[in-house]
């Protein structure tokens, strides 16, 4: 079992560009969640997908968009990247619509200069 | 305030000692909790998952619930400096709900 996996690992954009970040999800998890986690601090939760659908968002602006496909799979974009999207970010998966035990990546590391 | 309260250390043991950490929180809602395990630079692995208060046992790792306190612990027995990491703790309202993080606490377990 692959487990959870992202892509890529390291990612260095400049302010102002457009990031597509990826995951995909452990073998037969349908729901996905993304976080973003800053140096020295505890995962901030951005939004959830589950069939397809965002069904919650946490309080970040709508720069952040995602995208669930039929295969479970899941994409974080981020539009007009400022110096402060510079994070960690995670996907989770938890299986059957729920989020307990939910099993997360390696995350991607996003640097903004 | 922060709904969930987390000492972020660096707490220091020496190997075989007991480590014991701990979450404070706010929100009463809470009914679901974890604790995590990140190494630097990795992504958080779920070590314990609980439900309601009481005590969960898993080979040296125990949690506990007092949601009369709104407290959780969790405690490492025979520590290892392999478990030298960051441990989070993680609490949702509901089965499907966003995970509310504490800050994590280092911990350094030295040989």
């Amino acid at each position: 079992d692959a487990g959870v996996t992202q892509s890529p690992t390291h990612l260095i954009k400049t302010r102002g560009q457009q990031v597509t970040l990826r995951c995909s999800p452990k073998s037969g998890h349908d729901t996905v969640s993304w976080y973003q986690q800053a140096l020295g601090q505890g995962p901030q939760f951005i939004f959830q997908y589950y069939e397809e659908e965002e069904r919650q968002r946490g309080n970040f602006p709508d720069r952040f968009s995602g995208h669930q496909f039929p295969n479970y799979s899941s994409e974080l974009n981020v539009n007009a990247l400022l110096l402060g999207d510079s994070a960690l970010y995670l996907c989770a998966s938890s299986p059957q619509g729920g989020n307990t035990e939910a099993f997360f990546g390696q995350g991607t590391r996003l640097t903004v200069v | 305030q922060k709904e969930v309260e987390q000492d972020p250390g660096p707490l220091s043991v020496p190997e075989g000692a007991i480590v014991s950490l701990n979450c404070t929180y706010s929100n009463s809602a809470f009914q679901y909790f974890m604790w995590y395990r990140q190494y630097s630079r990795k992504g958080p692995e779920l070590l314990m998952y609980t439900y309601s208060s009481g005590n969960k046992e898993d080979g040296r790792f125990t949690a506990q619930v007092d949601k009369s306190s709104k407290y959780i612990s969790l405690f490492i027995r025979d520590s290892q400096p392999s478990d030298s990491a960051t441990y989070l703790c993680a609490m949702n309202t509901d089965s499907w709900g966003k995970f509310q993080f504490g800050a994590g606490t280092q911990v350094v377990v030295t040989p």
